[in-house]
């Protein structure tokens, strides 16, 4: 089967930096996607790896191994507005993204 | 770019009331859309994929009459939730991506349209 492991709930402080954790098991790989959910509002994308290694992008990375079948998200310079969920979607081999439920991370002054 | 419209944004009616969702892409053509159905602090579940021009393609579980969709042009997409009633209350969203899909292209959300049957 096909399924994602994400931590349900992470806590960290602003200014600080968290890693969120994803482990994937797909039928095929055509890379893995991260995005940002607001509570009540739909996701927006964040970034994408297809090969293994480290994508920056500003304040957020993103690194991939396939044979690990794990990736992290990486925020740095934690604002409050970045408290949300996000969601790790690795795409299968009928470039369909699987979905799991998110992790919730809560920014503490 | 990459700008991708649902209205409404939130629809409140009575039981046995047909239900009708737009999702347009204003700044490209997509090819492809995507709805989903989320309850709260649930995933994303996918409830059909709609190519321009041709019927969707609903996920297992999915009543195709109940749920009608519609992708008739590359910048609109119309999912029709018939017959709505309380259970069908849920936030529904819609996403896009654009031609010359080969998989490096992120799906691009509308604001999602939260549905309450009364």
């Amino acid at each position: 089967g096909q399924n994602i492991d994400q931590p349900t709930e992470m806590t960290a402080t602003e200014g600080a930096i968290v890693q969120i954790n994803c482990t994937y098991q797909t039928s095929g790989f055509n890379g893995l996607f991260w995005y940002q959910q607001h509570a009540g509002e739909a996701p927006t994308f964040l970034s994408y790896n297809v090969l293994d290694g480290l994508e920056e992008k500003g304040r957020f990375s993103s690194f991939l191994s396939r044979s690990k079948g794990y990736s992290y998200l990486l925020l740095k310079e934690l604002q409050m507005k970045d408290s949300a969920s996000y969601l790790c979607a690795p795409m299968d081999s009928n470039y369909q993204l699987i979905w799991g439920a998110g992790t919730k991370l809560i920014i503490k002054p | 770019g990459a700008v991708v419209s649902q209205h409404p944004s939130w629809v409140i009616c009575k039981s046995g009331t047909s239900v009708k969702i737009e999702c347009r892409s204003l700044d490209f053509q997509a090819t492809t859309m995507f709805w989903y159905r989320q309850f709260p602090k649930q995933s994303l579940m996918l409830m059909a994929t709609s190519n321009e021009g041709s019927k969707a393609t609903y996920e297992q579980g999915v009543e195709k009459d109940k749920f009608l969709i519609n992708h008739a042009s590359l910048t609109l997409s119309t999912l029709t939730v018939t017959s709505a009633h309380p259970e069908d209350s849920s936030f529904y969203i819609c996403s896009a991506i654009g031609p010359g899909h080969n998989g490096n292209q992120p799906q691009h959300f509308g604001d999602g349209t939260r549905l309450s049957i009364l």
